[in-house]
């Protein structure tokens, strides 16, 4: 079992609409948990960082449930630039050693 | 705009060359990281540096040196590598390389092995 999963996609999603995925992990010593964005041929970068009593950031709501061990990522309104790559990361705190999910792939569409 | 930089932007390379990746960061970070990136699939941590000391090696075959003469660069040193070895290197940084830091990543370098 991969230490981090998800769901690949792509979500195909109307310009306006909300979508949302998980993420879950299997160390349940993780410390720490991110959304990371990619766009094609780009780097990773930081979307938002996820805690225990969840945060909201404009359009983006990240969840986190430690007992059933997954994170969650929901986008209202979505815009076209939304369509990227949604990186789920897990941090385990020792060496600040990031495990990175395989992505999932979102198209936004007019 | 990301404050890590990565040169080359592109690289090709025969088997038998010998070639370097730099990496720059100016936001005073104390930990460096080189990851791999292999197309359609998440980055994979190769090398941690932590206040210029190699602290974490995955592993990582011999034909790539790490080598961080301050805190504020980092290279990659690049000799015999094969063609499987093409892929995205992301440099990042982080303040300390202790605790649940945010990694920020460069914009990598995209390596083509001949």
């Amino acid at each position: 079992r991969k230490e981090v999963e998800q769901d690949p996609g792509p979500f195909n999603v109307p310009e306006g609409a909300t979508v949302a995925f998980n993420c879950t992990y299997s160390n349940s010593a993780s410390q720490s948990f991110f959304w990371y964005r990619q766009d094609c041929r780009k780097e990773p970068k930081l979307l938002m960082s996820v805690y225990s009593s969840g945060n909201e950031d404009g359009r983006f709501t990240a969840q986190l449930n430690r007992a059933s061990q997954y994170i969650s990522l929901l986008i209202r309104d979505s815009k076209l630039s939304d369509s990227a790559t949604y990186l789920c990361v897990v941090n385990r705190a020792a060496g600040n050693k990031l495990t990175f999910g395989g992505g999932t792939r979102v198209l936004v569409k007019p | 705009d990301t404050e890590v930089t990565q040169t080359p932007k592109h690289l090709v390379m025969g088997m038998t060359n010998k070639k370097s990746l730099k990496c720059e960061q100016h936001m005073g970070h104390r930990a460096m990281y080189w990851y791999k990136q292999k197309a359609k699939k998440p980055p994979e941590l190769m090398f941690v540096y932590s206040y210029e000391k190699l602290s974490i090696n995955e592993s990582v075959p011999s034909r790539f040196s790490p080598e961080c003469p301050n805190s504020s660069l980092l290279n990659l040193h690049l000799h015999a590598l094969q063609p499987e070895d093409s892929a995205l290197y992301l440099c990042a940084s982080s303040p300390t390389g202790q605790g649940e830091e945010t990694q920020y990543f460069g914009p990598g370098t995209r390596l083509l092995v001949l």
